[in-house]
């Protein structure tokens, strides 16, 4: 079952813009993680925000919780051609000691 | 450099044939997990393990079975492989399981004809 949901699906935005993702969830957390993906290669884990925290910031990224509203977004600004990946929400199912991944956010950074 | 390590890259395989994939980290994680990621349908945890010695079921186990021997390998076997297995096998260890980040390599690309 996917627990987190990212919107939108893809997204081409032009470098130097900012961009912004969304994810979704249904469950109560303890924490939420956002991973990128670059073609041909795994996840690499970007940001973990917990649930009793509402922003935190790492360089260029900026993260989002909203728990009443199940929600968290990721914003990184100044986009570069490097951050052409896909970006995935992950989710702990209520501590299950298990990650549940999104599909993902296909973002293209046109120069 | 510290990471994990998955093998083989790539694999052609007929179908019904028995395959297993290898995973080694070197990192001292407890936590290990086998994924599958299919276009349109995201990653999907196939099994899992907490620790050297356990293991648990994911969110597609059919078809699939591991072992945890010691802390560094986590393999993953294909009994009799079918055409639906054909996929992007990705391991990834965390140093626990759910509040932890975890560390994926860079994926078994395997088809099954």
């Amino acid at each position: 079952s996917q627990q987190g949901e990212e919107d939108p699906q893809a997204l081409s935005i032009q470098e130097g813009e900012n961009a912004t993702m969304n994810c979704s969830y249904k469950t109560s957390i303890n924490n939420l993680q956002w991973y990128r993906q670059n073609s041909g290669r795994g996840l690499v884990h970007l940001i973990l925000i917990r649930s009793n925290e509402r922003e935190k910031h790492s360089g260029r990224l900026r993260v989002t919780l909203d728990t009443s509203k199940k929600s968290s977004s990721l914003l990184i600004t100044a986009s570069r051609a490097a951050d052409t990946a896909s970006y995935f929400c992950a989710t702990d199912e209520g501590g299950a000691q298990k990650l549940v991944f999104g599909q993902g956010t296909r973002l293209t950074i046109n120069p | 450099i510290a990471g994990i390590t998955q093998a083989p890259t790539s694999q052609i395989l007929a179908a019904g044939r028995r395959m297993t994939l290898r995973c080694t980290q070197d990192m001292r994680h407890n936590a290990m997990y086998w994924y599958r990621q299919d276009l349109g349908l995201g990653l999907r945890l196939i099994h899992y393990s907490n620790t050297a010695g356990t293991t648990g079921k994911g969110e597609v186990p059919d078809g699939y079975s591991v072992s945890r021997a010691n802390t560094d390998d986590f393999p993953l076997t294909l009994a009799s492989a079918v055409p639906s297995q054909t996929s992007v096998y990705f391991c990834a260890s965390s140093v626990r399981g759910g509040e932890q980040p975890q560390h994926f390599g860079d994926g078994t690309r395997l088809s099954i004809l």
